[in-house]
């Protein structure tokens, strides 16, 4: 079946650094959506990317959709501490006949201050 | 417009008890997804419902779960006959058709 890989698992950043990270599909996607987790709280949609290249910001966070749809990233700038969380991507492979989101198994930010 | 709403938000069950989680989706939602997370784990997919249908239920065990979404009422996921490996956090979310998820707060059931 599918499945959604996301490097590296863990994070461990100072303060101020910039860094990123990845996430690649088995399968080509028809998209891709970012997701952030505090911990002790729910996933919250961040972003969804559909065309192949597509780039979008939000303030300090960079998402890219490869050209061959298969793969992602996410940069942030600047780290700050209400960064801290689990980022976790998820693709959507229509052609698996089927709606619903494969999700990694996260990428765990923490911060030091 | 309130967001995606599940009860209980914790829930202690002993093993062989059932467990019934609730799911309100968001008004105007006509999808509803259930994943489970286990501490440190990413979400696994269970089940995807609209108003009355199964969708795709590829993720969810064959024995002692069960999931409806009736044409009044919250979305319900049921599991019999619980064991300690259910213990985990049960999340709920709806969407517009394919867009981004909306997830409730989830349901952290311990099996004791």
């Amino acid at each position: 079946g599918q499945q959604v890989m996301q490097i590296p698992q863990y994070q461990h950043v100072q303060e101020g650094e910039d860094f990123t990270t990845y996430c690649n599909s088995s399968t080509t996607l028809s998209n891709i959506q970012w997701y952030k987790q505090r911990p002790g709280g729910h996933p919250v949609f961040l972003i969804q990317l559909v065309k192949s290249g597509e780039v979008k910001k939000q303030k300090r966070l960079t998402f890219q959709f490869g050209e061959a749809k298969k793969n992602s990233s996410l940069h942030i700038t600047a780290t700050q501490t209400t960064d801290v969380g689990t980022y976790f991507c998820a693709g959507d492979n229509l052609q698996g006949g089927s709606e619903k989101l494969v999700f990694g198994k996260g990428m765990k930010l923490t911060v030091n201050p | 417009n309130a967001g995606v709403m599940q009860n209980p938000r914790h829930l202690v069950r002993r093993r062989g008890q059932e467990a019934r989680l609730r799911c309100s989706p968001m008004k105007g939602h006509s999808h509803v997804y259930w994943y489970r997370q286990l501490p440190e784990e990413g979400l696994k997919f269970m089940v995807y419902l609209q108003k009355e249908n199964i969708i795709d239920e590829s993720g969810m065990p064959k024995e002692r779960f069960s999931a409806e979404f009736p044409k009044e009422g919250p979305s319900i996921l049921r599991i019999q006959q619980v064991v300690r490996g259910d213990s985990a956090a049960y999340f709920c979310a709806s969407s517009p058709q394919r867009q981004g998820y909306f997830f409730g707060p989830g349901t952290r059931l311990t099996v004791l």
